[in-house]
């Protein structure tokens, strides 16, 4: 079965200065992989999805990019943080079936 | 209208209940259905998936599935405090990229 790391599990960041959150998926090839956000008390956020190395979908217009340089690596950035840009995020892998998994998440609070 | 709606609760019930959770949908296109589970500052863990009308079960719970009413539960049988927890509902269409629609989640409390 896969295993997903997110790192890192803590963020706190200013106002104004670049992010970068990285994912990385073991125990399988070529899933598709997911970018959610869940910000307090609110159901996830889908943000970015990827179906391949350098495939990227973008679902919600925002301050946030993201990037598949490697089959099992995901990456989540920006360049200048927002306030509404905390909240915790989420990776999640699909491989041949429906069901998604998730990692444990890495919580970011912008100042 | 959104397309999932679930129950945010909170629902707290004493040890050993059964607990009952559920989610509407409106759109008729959903074929496959989740139940996760998360904990307090962790990711979503999956419980259960189905893609058929009908019960599935696994061990102390029961997934329902009902397509005619665009409805789906969750039940939770003898129910713990180890089960405290927020209940995610999710559901996709088919595609290639099955994207998951989620419910905003109920929080329960099972109290010894």
């Amino acid at each position: 079965s896969q295993t997903i790391h997110q790192w890192p599990a803590t963020l706190v960041q200013p106002v104004g200065s670049p992010l970068s959150l990285e994912c990385t998926v073991e125990g399988t090839s070529n899933p598709n992989l997911y970018w959610y956000r869940q910000a307090a008390g609110r159901g996830l956020q889908l943000l970015f999805y990827s179906v391949g190395i350098g495939q990227i979908s973008s679902e919600v217009p925002q301050n946030l990019s993201a990037s598949r340089p490697q089959d099992r690596q995901f990456i989540l950035s920006s360049k200048k943080l927002l306030l509404s840009d905390s909240g915790f995020y989420l990776c999640a892998c699909r491989r041949q079936g429906n069901e998604q998994y998730f990692g444990p998440g890495t919580r970011l609070t912008v100042t | 209208q959104k397309e999932v709606e679930q129950d945010p609760g909170p629902l707290s019930v004493p040890e050993g209940a059964i607990v009952s959770l559920n989610c509407t949908y409106s759109n008729s296109a959903f074929q496959y259905f989740m139940w996760y589970r998360q904990y307090s500052r962790k990711g979503p863990e999956l419980l259960m998936y189905t893609y058929s009308s009908g019960n599935k079960e696994d061990g102390r719970f029961t997934a329902q599935v009902d397509k005619s009413s665009k409805y789906i539960s969750l039940f939770i049988r003898d129910s713990q405090p180890s089960d405290s927890a927020t209940y995610l509902c999710a559901m996709s269409v088919s595609g290639s990229a099955r994207q998951l629609t989620f419910g905003s989640g109920t929080q329960l409390t099972v109290l010894p």
